[in-house]
């Protein structure tokens, strides 16, 4: 089945400070989408990133399917930025979702 | 677009009420996707429909869970009886190409 592996499972930055996040996964995954989940619980798509890098804003994301992992880098982290952060990789089908484990982001002030 | 809409936000019920919780997807979205998301065990995929139509169900963990969706705007997930095990965030999600979009999401508490 699909693998899914995010690192590290827990963060904690000053705000100001860059970070990156680490995800996984196994052969069996076709494409790569990530989400924030904020402290209200809310989960926001950030990137659907099968390969390459995007950019938006402070967060960009970076792909490589060959070598099976994804990226999220998150520059100059502000307050707003914390809660969970997963990424979750799409069957060949294009119709099942699995998520990583998440990783949690706390920026203190 | 309003994206994804759920509804409640918030439930709080007793054990052994029924439970309905109501999805409107994104218009033009083809595919629904039921998600519940514990502490214990992170998000879990329950159903997902396809042109309306339940195409896998095997996330769903009981008979006591049972989901429709009667139109292309409209889905419900129905926990009947609910037991406090089932308290958790329940999102309802929707696409059409890959890259899913996740409503706000449900926050169940059976006491």
């Amino acid at each position: 089945g699909i693998q899914v592996e995010q690192s590290p499972p827990d963060l904690i930055l000053q705000e100001g400070a860059n970070s990156t996040l680490r995800c996984n996964f196994s052969d069996s995954v076709n494409n790569l989408q990530w989400f924030h989940q904020n402290p209200w619980g809310q989960l926001i798509n950030l990137f659907y990133i099968p390969s390459g890098t995007k950019q938006n804003g402070r967060l960009s994301a970076t792909t490589v399917a060959t070598e099976r992992y994804s990226l999220l880098y998150i520059s100059s982290s502000q307050t707003t930025d914390s809660g969970v952060y997963f990424c979750a990789g799409l069957n060949n089908a294009g119709n099942m979702l699995t998520f990583g484990g998440g990783t949690r982001l706390m920026v203190k002030p | 677009d309003a994206g994804v809409i759920q509804s409640p936000r918030h439930e709080v019920t007793e054990m052994g009420q029924e439970v309905t919780l109501r999805c409107k997807p994104i218009s033009g979205h083809n595919s629904l996707f039921w998600y519940r998301q514990t502490m214990m065990r992170g998000l879990e995929l329950l159903i997902y429909f396809n042109n309306n139509v339940p195409i896998d169900d095997s996330g769903m963990p009981e008979d006591r869970f049972s989901a429709k969706m009667p139109n292309a705007s409209f889905s419900t997930l129905k926990i009947q009886p609910s037991e406090p095990r089932d308290s958790a965030v329940y999102f309802c999600a929707s696409s059409f190409s890959p890259g899913k979009f996740f409503g706000p999401g449900t926050r169940l508490t059976v006491l």
